[in-house]
């Protein structure tokens, strides 16, 4: 079965700073999709990137960008210049060809 | 384009009832999954609807159901409810299942007493 694992349950970044929040997970998949969602304190999951397996070259989104390491089976985003409306639940999710697999999470904190 | 619609947002429900939910996917999106979100377990997969047929189920009593209508709109339902039911339930839909980018509603948080 697919996992998904984010080791790091709260983090904290100063405002103007960059963070980088981790992702490691399990699959015998070949083909899959990860993303990175976001979710503000009550309000709804907003997706914040995307990486298709197959492609080598790491997405990136404005201030976003993922390192993605298939042999590693790794896949950690990086949020530069770090705004105080980033701060919210992180979750790293993996879609192969029956579900979809989320994280724990991992609590972002920006402080001004 | 509007967004993804639940309702009810709020539901409370007793022990042994049962309970429908409705998600309205964003027009054109053909494909909708449903979560469970809990403090314990986190985000679980329920299942996955496209074009009225389930195409994925997670690993959930058949005490949870769900369906598609030909609008693309979903109902889950969950029977015999138990307390470990109270959860935020959150719909997703995607315009097909090749990309699987998938936008989220708001949820219903369901109390059960």
């Amino acid at each position: 079965a697919q996992t998904v694992t984010q080791s790091q349950p709260e983090m904290s970044v100063q405002e103007a700073e960059t963070v980088t929040l981790s992702c490691t997970y399990d699959t015998s998949e070949s083909d899959y999709y990860l993303f990175w969602y976001k979710q503000p304190p009550s309000r709804q999951m907003i997706l914040v990137i995307r990486q298709e397996a197959y492609k080598q070259q790491n997405a990136t989104e404005n201030r976003f960008s993922v390192n993605f390491q298939k042999a590693a089976k790794s896949f950690s985003l990086k949020i530069s210049d770090s705004q105080l409306g980033d701060a919210a639940m992180y979750f790293c999710a993996y879609r192969g060809n029956n579900d979809m697999r989320f994280g724990a999470g991992t609590r972002l904190t920006v402080k001004p | 384009k509007a967004g993804v619609t639940q309702t009810p947002r709020y539901l409370i429900k007793t022990r042994g009832q049962q309970v429908t939910l409705s998600c309205s996917p964003i027009s054109g999106h053909r494909s909708v999954s449903w979560y469970q979100q809990t403090p314990g377990q986190g985000l679980q997969f329920l299942f996955e609807y496209f074009s009225e047929t389930q195409r994925n189920k997670g690993n959930f009593p058949g005490r949870f159901s769900g369906r598609q209508f030909s609008n693309s709109r979903s109902e889950m339902n969950v029977s015999t409810l138990e307390l470990g039911d109270s959860a935020l339930y959150l719909c997703a839909s995607s315009a097909n299942t090749a990309s699987y980018e998938q936008y989220f509603g708001p949820g219903t948080r369901l109390t059960v007493t």
